[in-house]
């Protein structure tokens, strides 16, 4: 399928375990994100990647890791889950030097950490 | 500290009026505005944007304004409809970084 798809679009695990939450775009875009939603928060940058093996912290990336080993694909990995860590994480790609606006972000993972 | 602020955490108006979304912004180098609207399980899609240089971007049904002076933007949607009401974000990006820098997001109800 064409555009951008996260997996599994549900989780729930208990404090403590690892989890990899999965994103693959297929436009070839050089920058990938991940975003975290809370009621309260909004849409806060976890982590992003300006193109395969680069990646940076965003403003919320502790207890978070991720990895960009092919420009597709951008997982994200809580190394040990919290209970802070439930949330809505939505990851998005862009082609940055052409237009701005085209951050298109994937439908979202709810997370629930018990 | 907050650089994007929606300071309304919810709206409400009637089909066929005018909806009004306000953002402000505190960084000086933001020189790129989105907007971006989102319904409930659904991942967020761009709606509109505007570019520092300009005071007023209209696509449609949506028009979004720029005070520079003020640090304030506002989006307007007339006439407003029920498939309208969803969560929309501000949001704001400056200088050389591509990081995209939200507002918390304001419920927009549009009543039938």
């Amino acid at each position: 399928d064409a555009g951008i798809t996260q997996s599994p679009r549900y989780k729930i695990t208990e404090t403590g375990r690892q989890v990899t939450l999965m994103c693959h775009q297929t436009w070839s875009h050089s920058y990938m994100f991940w975003y975290r939603q809370d009621l309260g928060h909004g849409l806060r940058l976890i982590y992003y990647s300006a193109a395969a093996d680069i990646t940076d912290k965003g403003e919320v990336s502790d207890g978070y890791v991720v990895s960009r080993s092919k420009t597709e694909n951008f997982p994200l990995t809580l190394e040990s889950a919290t209970r802070s860590q439930t949330s809505v994480y939505f990851c998005a790609s862009s082609e940055f030097r052409t237009t701005v606006e085209t951050q298109y972000f994937g439908p979202g993972t709810r997370l629930l950490v018990l | 500290d907050q650089q994007v602020k929606q300071n309304s955490p919810s709206l409400s108006v009637q089909e066929g009026r005018i909806s009004i979304l306000n953002c402000d912004y505190t960084n000086s180098m933001f020189d790129y505005f989105l907007w971006y609207k989102k319904y409930p399980a659904e991942g967020p899609t761009f709606l509109i944007s505007i570019s520092s240089i300009k005071d007023k971007n209209e696509d449609g049904r949506f028009t979004v304004f720029l005070n520079k002076s003020a640090k304030h933007l506002s989006l307007h949607i007339v006439p407003s409809q029920p498939g309208d009401s969803a969560v929309y974000f501000c949001a704001a990006i400056g200088g050389s970084n591509y990081k995209l820098t939200f507002g918390k997001g304001t419920l927009l109800t549009v009543n039938p």
